[in-house]
């Protein structure tokens, strides 16, 4: 089943205290991206990579790192996490560029 | 800065006709616009994209109009149904590969 699995689904953590949330898909796509949803804000993309080792930055990339090491996998990655993080996030995928992309289910985390 | 905005935040349908859901967006330089439907606890879905050298596009009982001389999208359900209920965002390609969301239009159908 074509799909973008997302890890963990919930998590709650402490002011600096360094995670990562992984993406993966099985669907050979070139783009991935990371967005945030937030209420009354939408979707905000964080960052996208356009392909192996090619990342970018989106329009809310400050606090995030990502890294695209292998096709399948682009893992989020907040170094010190703090309140204002506090949000649900999506991967998505696609061919190419940004058309028809396939999301996950979303990662709802909370720092405090 | 560019944005893409809708204009009513919710939208009360009664089952069996016809919504229609509009966005603005402010990115003359956009080249591809996007539809997604959001059911409660899930990701985004893909329901129809046009390209900016289209003004319509059709897929199965939904409909995209793309009006560039005001900067205005819609999204066109036909008879719809209680599984139509959910946010619908409208979203956009402005720059190079970036994709800009709008903040959604709730969907509500009404037995």
């Amino acid at each position: 089943e074509a799909q973008v699995t997302q890890n963990p689904r919930y998590l709650i953590t402490v002011t600096g205290k360094k995670l990562t949330v992984t993406c993966s898909q099985n669907m050979n796509h070139e783009y991935m991206s990371w967005y945030r949803q937030d209420p009354g804000l939408g979707l905000r993309q964080i960052y996208y990579s356009m392909n192996v080792e090619v990342t970018d930055k989106g329009d809310v990339p400050e606090g995030y790192k990502v890294s695209r090491k292998e096709k399948r996998n682009f893992p989020l990655i907040l170094e010190s996490p703090s309140p204002n993080q506090t949000s649900l996030y999506f991967c998505a995928s696609s061919f190419g560029d940004p058309t028809e992309a396939f999301f996950g289910q979303g990662t709802r985390l909370t720092v405090v | 800065g560019e944005s893409v905005g809708l204009h009513l935040p919710t939208l009360s349908v009664q089952e069996g006709d016809n919504s229609i859901i509009n966005c603005a967006y402010s990115n003359s330089a956009s080249d591809y616009f996007i539809w997604y439907k959001q059911e409660s606890g899930k990701g985004p879905q893909f329901i129809i994209d046009i390209r900016s050298n289209m003004d319509k596009r059709q897929g199965q009982r939904v409909t995209v109009l793309l009006n560039k001389t005001v900067k205005h999208l819609s999204l066109q359900i036909a008879a719809t149904q209680p599984g139509d209920s959910a946010v619908y965002f409208c979203a956009d390609r402005g720059g190079y590969q970036k994709v800009t969301f709008g903040t959604g239009t709730k969907l509500q159908v009404i037995p």
